[in-house]
């Protein structure tokens, strides 16, 4: 059965840092599109960033460009999220998903053939970053 | 960076009606474009891929359409599971997502 479970989470004060993870179940993340997703209280959905397939290509967020790290240990089947300098508005639910994706980089850029979406999600992880 | 707006922010309807929902983009997209649903207290849950495909498990009364900067989600009689929030998203080097649908009960 596939599964993707998230921990890690926890109260921090600004300007610290935390490191979240994502371990996968039922797949194999090596070759596997995967991301992190947020939720700020009361608030919609909002990419963080991703980790490609085989490539390993990241991609961040505007928002956490510089101040957050997306990677993986594939012997242990995990994605993980390193967090930096932590601001209040980084305050959320943090989820990871894998992502049923198929296309190839050219020049940085991801030329899709196909997207089934965002298809398995983990119940969540919570950061709070409060003084 | 493509933007997209979902309205109305919060649709109230009765079970058995039908719901439709609008996700608009900035710029004219690929079919790339999927739908979730998300339950108070819940992760979201894929509901349709590339516009238009059901993912699995999905019940038929969920269709996608669309195409350009104006996508739909219609959900064809609604029943009371169905109450809770949808988001739009597209898929292209990044990833984006609508603000999102309430549906309610009226």
């Amino acid at each position: 059965q596939v599964h993707l479970v998230e921990s890690g989470g926890d109260l921090v004060k600004p300007g610290g840092s935390l490191r979240l993870s994502c371990a996968a179940s039922g797949f194999d993340i090596s070759d596997t599109y995967m991301a992190w997703i947020r939720q700020r209280p009361g608030k919609g959905l909002e990419w963080v960033a991703y980790i490609s397939g085989i490539e390993s290509v990241t991609f961040y967020a505007d928002s956490v460009e510089g101040r957050f790290t997306i990677s993986r240990d594939n012997a242990k089947n995990s994605l993980y999220l390193h967090m930096t300098s932590l601001r209040a508005e980084d305050t959320a639910v943090y989820f990871c998903a894998r992502e049923d994706t198929d296309g190839y980089f050219e020049k940085g850029y991801l030329y899709l053939h196909s997207y089934k979406g965002l298809d398995v999600w983990g119940q969540g992880t919570t950061v709070i970053v409060s003084s | 960076e493509t933007v997209l707006t979902q309205s109305p922010a919060t649709l109230s309807l009765s079970p058995g009606e039908r719901a439709t929902l609008s996700c608009r983009a900035s710029q004219s997209l690929t079919k790339f474009l999927a739908w979730y649903q998300q339950r108070p207290g819940q992760a979201p849950r894929l509901l349709i891929y590339e516009t238009s495909n059901r993912a699995t498990g999905v019940p038929a009364r969920f269709s996608g359409s669309g195409s350009g900067t104006d996508f739909t989600l219609t959900i064809s009689s609604l029943e009371p599971e169905d109450f809770a929030v949808y988001y739009c998203q597209h898929r292209d080097n990044w990833l984006s997502f609508g603000g999102g649908t309430r549906l309610e009960i009226k």
